[in-house]
């Protein structure tokens, strides 16, 4: 099991460009979260989604749009990106009851010049 | 409300001492309290965690106190190490989400 991948690992982007960060889980996982992690401020919440076709917003989702057209995919767009988007990303995933336990993935790290 | 504190923001311990983070939180709802750990150009992966009904708990060299009446919960590490080295963050889980702390960067000298 390759359990939460991201894709790329890096990207360098000019102010204005759009892009698109991939997150993948092969643990057949409900739920799906995409964080930005900024220096002193540990991770905060973009968006979630609880379920194939379902998304929310997070504590800082202005800039950000999100699809879960497959279970096992959640995507991260940024249609205009800004210098304030430079930051590292990363995707988490967890099943639903149990465990509350998150599985993160390796991060993307994207810088907006 | 939906804040959780953490300090020290940094922390230099030598090898075999112990390692002490401390967090607070505010929403009496939070009902899971996880710490994960991270080292450099990694994800954060979980280390031990919590629910609000228990005082105490160990794995290993790890040990999370909890106190709910002060709503604070605290990371201790047994016998530091240097390869416990890293970036620790605590968390707290409710509803469908979690908050996270802004972390603290552990460095422990051999």
């Amino acid at each position: 099991n390759a359990g939460v991948t991201q894709t790329p690992k890096f990207r360098v982007l000019k102010t204005g460009q759009s892009m698109t960060l991939l997150c993948a889980q092969d643990m057949n996982h409900e739920y799906m979260y995409w964080y930005r992690q900024d220096p002193g401020m540990g991770l905060r919440l973009i968006h979630y989604s609880v379920g194939e076709g379902t998304t929310a917003k997070g504590e800082v989702p202005d800039g950000y749009n999100v699809s879960r057209l497959k279970k096992q995919n959640f995507l991260l767009g940024l249609e205009s990106a800004a210098p304030s988007q430079t930051s590292v990303y990363f995707c988490a995933s967890r099943r639903q009851g149990g465990t509350v336990e998150q599985y993160f993935g390796p991060g993307t790290r994207l810088t907006v010049t | 409300q939906q804040q959780v504190k953490q300090s020290p923001q940094s922390l230099i311990v030598q090898k075999g001492g112990i390692s002490i983070i401390n967090c607070a939180y505010e929403n009496t709802a939070f009902d899971y309290f996880p710490w994960y750990q991270q080292f450099p150009g990694k994800g954060p992966a979980l280390l031990i965690a919590i629910r609000p009904d228990v005082s105490e708990k160990k794995e290993g060299r790890f040990t999370i106190s909890f106190n709910k009446s002060a709503k604070q919960f605290s990371l201790h590490i047994m016998d530091s190490q240097p390869g416990d080295s890293a970036t620790y963050f605590c968390a707290a889980f409710y509803g469908q989400n979690f908050v996270f702390g802004p972390g603290t960067r552990l460095s422990v000298l051999p």
